[in-house]
């Protein structure tokens, strides 16, 4: 039951976008369209981005969207903020019917 | 405001067991299915099990199937885990989720805070 894949580190200057990348398999991110995307604060509790690939839920930025191409799952924050500097994670329903998720990405605004 | 509230952490000892508890308010806790994600210190997440809102529907990550059983009280609002021969590797903050997606699909939209569950001797 491996998690997905996500680099481990990216980075950023304030009004650039980056990319984060989150790569599964056919059991999951390949078949469903159920991806969603985590910010965590360091101490706090994870907060919903993106869900279903590319939905945001109400009241978050639209700097954040979301995409999925074949069995990778991509979030992109444009226009980089301090405050936007945190953990990322992604998650996708399976085909078992439970939920992975990926082992995070740290996003450092330079 | 919603919320989430975990309670019953500690420090066990392998093969111990520990209940963890998580107390909802204004989420329409009866209709929700829930979910217990955990966070090994300074390592990523992993998702536990799910509970649909009627119970019919249980799910567990098979690092956990058979050791760890989730269970909830509607009337009071209250999710639970039972945790039961513990291992050093079940150390964690742990962590209940609401599932936002009435096709239980694995969108978290609301968590707690989360409890400390330590397994040493």
């Amino acid at each position: 039951q491996s998690a997905l894949t996500q680099p481990a580190s990216v980075s950023g200057s304030p009004g650039q976008s980056i990319t984060i990348s989150c790569t599964g398999t056919n059991s999951d991110v390949g078949t469903y369209n159920h991806v969603s995307w985590y910010q965590q604060h360091p101490g706090r509790a994870p907060k919903l981005m993106i869900y279903d690939v590319t939905n945001r839920p109400s009241g978050i930025s639209d700097r954040f969207s979301g995409s999925k191409s074949g069995n990778t799952a991509s979030l992109t924050i444009s226009g980089l903020q301090s405050d936007d500097e945190a953990h990322y994670f992604c998650n996708s329903y399976r085909s078992d019917g439970n939920v992975i998720f990926g082992g995070g990405t740290r996003l450092t605004v330079l | 405001q919603a919320q989430l509230l975990e309670s019953g952490g500690g420090v066990v000892q392998p093969g111990g067991s520990l209940r963890l508890s998580c107390e909802a308010s204004a989420i329409r806790f009866m209709t929700s299915g829930m979910h217990w994600v955990r966070q090994a210190p300074g390592k990523g997440l992993e998702w536990v099990a799910f509970i649909q809102f009627n119970e019919f529907d249980k799910r567990y990550a098979d690092s956990v199937k058979g050791r760890f059983t989730v269970s909830r009280d509607n009337a009071k609002s209250i999710l639970y885990l039972q945790m039961n021969s513990l291992r050093v590797e079940d150390t964690a903050l742990y962590r209940c989720a609401r599932e936002g997606n009435t096709r239980q699909v694995g969108t978290l939209d609301i968590w707690g805070q989360g409890v400390l569950v330590t397994v040493s001797s």
